[in-house]
């Protein structure tokens, strides 16, 4: 069984511009969560969506947003680009049963 | 205070040694715990999940939960040198898929 993906793998953006992120979950997987990780913050939660709905949010700016789509794809944004958003952004899937998430390679982005 | 709070190390041990790693947290709705490993540039890896008190044993892994006390633990028998990445706790609230990850242990096993 194939398990997520993520492209692109990495990004270089300038601040002030917007990046858009894609992730693929696993086969049945219908939850995709993201998660946003940094040396110095951690692995911290940015937003869960389950059919095309998001369900739960983390404690980030309006800057950085999601959607699903009806094959459970999903992608998230991030508008205005600052250097703090230099981080690898992880995708994660699970079933709607279970609360096991398994995790994407990540995307690197880089912001200069 | 951070609400998962774990050793950083690193945390060196010869091949062969028996690995603790562990966690405390504070928020007491945490109702399932999951340990991931990540090796240096990719993804985490889930390796272990519980959902209750007590221990769960998957081959040389063994994951350990008091949630009285808030304290969960890793126990890796038999380690290898292919053990050695980062290791990370995370609890989580029934009804959220939304990780609350320690700041995960780097674990080098020396051949």
């Amino acid at each position: 069984k194939a398990g997520v993906t993520q492209t692109p793998r990495y990004l270089i953006k300038t601040r002030g511009q917007q990046v858009t992120l894609s992730c693929s979950p696993i086969s049945g997987h219908r939850s995709v969560s993201w998660y946003q990780q940094t040396p110095g913050q951690g692995l911290q939660f940015l937003f869960e969506y389950f059919s095309e709905t998001q369900r739960n949010k983390g404690n980030f700016p309006g800057r950085f947003s999601g959607r699903q789509f009806s094959n459970s794809r999903s992608e998230m944004n991030v508008s205005t680009l600052e250097l703090g958003d230099s981080a690898l952004y992880l995708c994660a899937s699970s079933f709607s049963e279970t609360y096991e998430q398994y995790f994407g390679p990540g995307t690197r982005l880089t912001v200069t | 205070q951070k609400e998962v709070e774990q050793d950083p190390g690193p945390l060196s041990v010869p091949e062969g040694a028996i690995v603790s790693l562990n966690c405390t947290y504070s928020n007491s709705a945490f109702q399932y715990f999951m340990w991931y490993r990540q090796y240096s540039r990719k993804g985490p890896e889930l390796l272990m999940y519980t959902y209750s008190s007590g221990n769960k044993e998957d081959g040389r892994f063994t994951a350990q939960v008091d949630k009285s006390s808030k304290y969960i633990s890793l126990f890796i028998r038999d380690s290898q040198p292919s053990d050695s990445a980062t290791y990370l706790c995370a609890p989580g609230n029934t009804g959220r898929r939304a990780l609350t990850f320690g700041s995960g242990t780097r674990l080098q096993v020396q051949p």
